[in-house]
C-alpha cells in the first residue's frame, strides 16, 4: 500500500520536445504529490507539489497533471533543455501522521542539444 | 538560506566497522530523515525522527540505528557495516506542519570494503 511506481527509469529528449515521466500509486490516503530534481551529486531538491483536490499544476515548463481516479500522477516538461538533465522522484505522501513520503524509483532524464 | 550538511562526501570504511554518518541543519526543523539511494531502487527511507531523542523505523531498518540528541543533529549508525551498505545516504529536514518541502543534503557516498 505504500509503494510508489515511477517511469521511464530513463529518458532521452531532443532540446525543445516534451519530457514526460510518469507515476502511480495506491494508497488513497495520500494526499501530498512532490517532484523532486537531483543533479549529479547534489541531493534531491523540490521542483514542484500538488495536491488532490487540483488536477493540473503549471509552474513555468513545468506541469504536474493529477488524476485521482486512476491513481496517478504525471510531470511534463515543456521545450526540454540540456540543463534540465537530471534525475527525477516523484514521491507521495500524507498530511497525517509523520509526514513522511515514499519515493518513486527515479528517472535519469537526458536532454541532447 | 536553508542548509542541511552531511560531515563527509564520501567515506571507505572496513567490514565490521561501527560507522557514524552526521547531519546537520540550521532551519531548527522538527522533522529528520535517512534516506539511501541505490540505482533503480530510488531513495528508500531508513529511519526519521520527529523530536529530540524520538525515532521512528522507515522502510528499512535493518542494520542500522539513529541518534538524535539535539534537535539540529541527526546521526546514523551503522553497527557492523557490510558491503551490502555500499550506498549513498541523504540526510533530509522538513518542518512541521502539511505538505512541507523537504530539504536534502549533499549527499555521503559510502564504500564498504
Amino acid at each position: 500500500q505504500q509503494q510508489v511506481k515511477q517511469s521511464p527509469q530513463s529518458l532521452i529528449v531532443q532540446k525543445g520536445g516534451i519530457s514526460i515521466i510518469n507515476c502511480a500509486y495506491e494508497n488513497t490516503a495520500f494526499d501530498y504529490f512532490p517532484w523532486y530534481q537531483q543533479f549529479p551529486g547534489k541531493g534531491p531538491a523540490l521542483l514542484i507539489a500538488i495536491r488532490p483536490d487540483v488536477s493540473e499544476k503549471k509552474e513555468g515548463r513545468f506541469t504536474i497533471s493529477f488524476n485521482k481516479s486512476a491513481k496517478q500522477f504525471s510531470l511534463h516538461i515543456m521545450d526540454s533543455q540540456p540543463g534540465d538533465s537530471a534525475t527525477y522522484f516523484c514521491a507521495a505522501g500524507w498530511s497525517g501522521g509523520y509526514q513522511k513520503v515514499t519515493f518513486g524509483t527515479g528517472t535519469k532524464l537526458q536532454v541532447i542539444p | 538560506d536553508v542548509k542541511v550538511t552531511q560531515s563527509s562526501r564520501y567515506l571507505v570504511k572496513r567490514t565490521g566497522e561501527k560507522v557514524f554518518l552526521e547531519c546537520v541543519q540550521d532551519m531548527d526543523h522538527e522533522n529528520m530523515f535517512w534516506y539511501r539511494q541505490d540505482p533503480g531502487l530510488g531513495l528508500r527511507l531508513i529511519y526519521f525522527s520527529y523530536d529530540v531523542k524520538m525515532k521512528e523505523k522507515g522502510d528499512i531498518p535493518e542494520g542500522y540505528s539513529v541518534s538524535r540528541e539535539k534537535k539540529e543533529r541527526f546521526s546514523l549508525i551503522l553497527e557492523s557495516a557490510s558491503t551490502n551498505q555500499t550506498s549513498m545516504y541523504l540526510c533530509a529536514s522538513r518542518p512541521g506542519g502539511s505538505n512541507t518541502e523537504a530539504f536534502f543534503g549533499q549527499g555521503t557516498r559510502l564504500t564498504v570494503v
